[in-house]
């Protein structure tokens, strides 16, 4: 299996502009989260989906982050528009409901707004 | 709400040398815990887990053990490798939160030839 993937591996853009950060989740996994790594604020869980449903959405810092999964097999985290604040780590994961809490991490993408 | 304190870092040490990471945590049931391990320009993988109170967890000479009268699962290594460098992250799930971990701020540790 390749594990989580994860695109782009870096980011760099202009304040103002749109980001897209994807994420492809293990197969079959019915979980899926995404985090953000800073380090002031460490890791902090942004939202996560069960069976591509949106159940907890209450880490998202504003109204300018968006996350959709419109299918088991794809994710998207987008930021619209970007502050140079929003730069960061930002790591999709997924897990089986069955996994017992283990999450499988991507590798990340690191994002820097300037 | 619950939470997970790690010690702060960097932690460095020579080879073979004890290591101790320290954690613990604040939960209103009964979580199950976790330690990962992040190598630079990596995710983050399981290291290891304990899901009861004074179960021990296991992996790659690593051991915790859950201590629910002190609310810890400190992390031990009776010899560090340099390999073994890494930032440690110390995590808590409750059962009915479908697998949503909550981490503790990471301690970065450093092991010297």
């Amino acid at each position: 299996d390749a594990g989580v993937i994860q695109s782009p591996r870096h980011e760099v853009t202009e304040m103002g502009q749109e980001v897209t950060l994807r994420c492809k989740p293990i197969s079959g996994h019915d979980y899926l989260f995404w985090y953000r790594q800073t380090m002031m604020r460490g890791l902090e869980l942004l939202i996560y989906f069960n069976n591509n449903v949106p159940i907890d959405d209450s880490g998202m810092p504003e109204d300018r982050f968006s996350a959709k999964m419109p299918n088991a097999s794809f994710s998207t985290l987008k930021i619209q528009p970007s502050e140079p604040r929003d730069s960061a780590v930002y790591f999709c994961a997924s897990s089986l409901s069955t996994g017992g809490g283990k999450l499988f991490f991507g590798s990340g993408t690191q994002l820097s707004v300037l | 709400g619950d939470s997970v304190t790690q010690m702060e870092g960097p932690v460095t040490l020579s080879e073979e040398a004890f290591l101790t990471i320290n954690c613990t945590y604040t939960a209103t049931g009964y979580p199950s815990l976790f330690w990962y391990v992040q190598y630079p320009g990596e995710g983050l993988q399981l290291l290891l887990k304990a899901t009861k109170a004074d179960d021990k967890g296991s992996n790659k000479g690593f051991e915790a053990t859950y201590r629910k009268e002190t609310t810890s699962f400190h992390l031990e290594k009776g010899s560090v490798q340099v390999s073994d460098s890494a930032v440690y992250f110390c995590a808590l799930t409750m059962y009915n939160q479908g697998g949503k971990l909550i981490f503790g701020q990471g301690t970065e540790l450093s092991v010297k030839p």
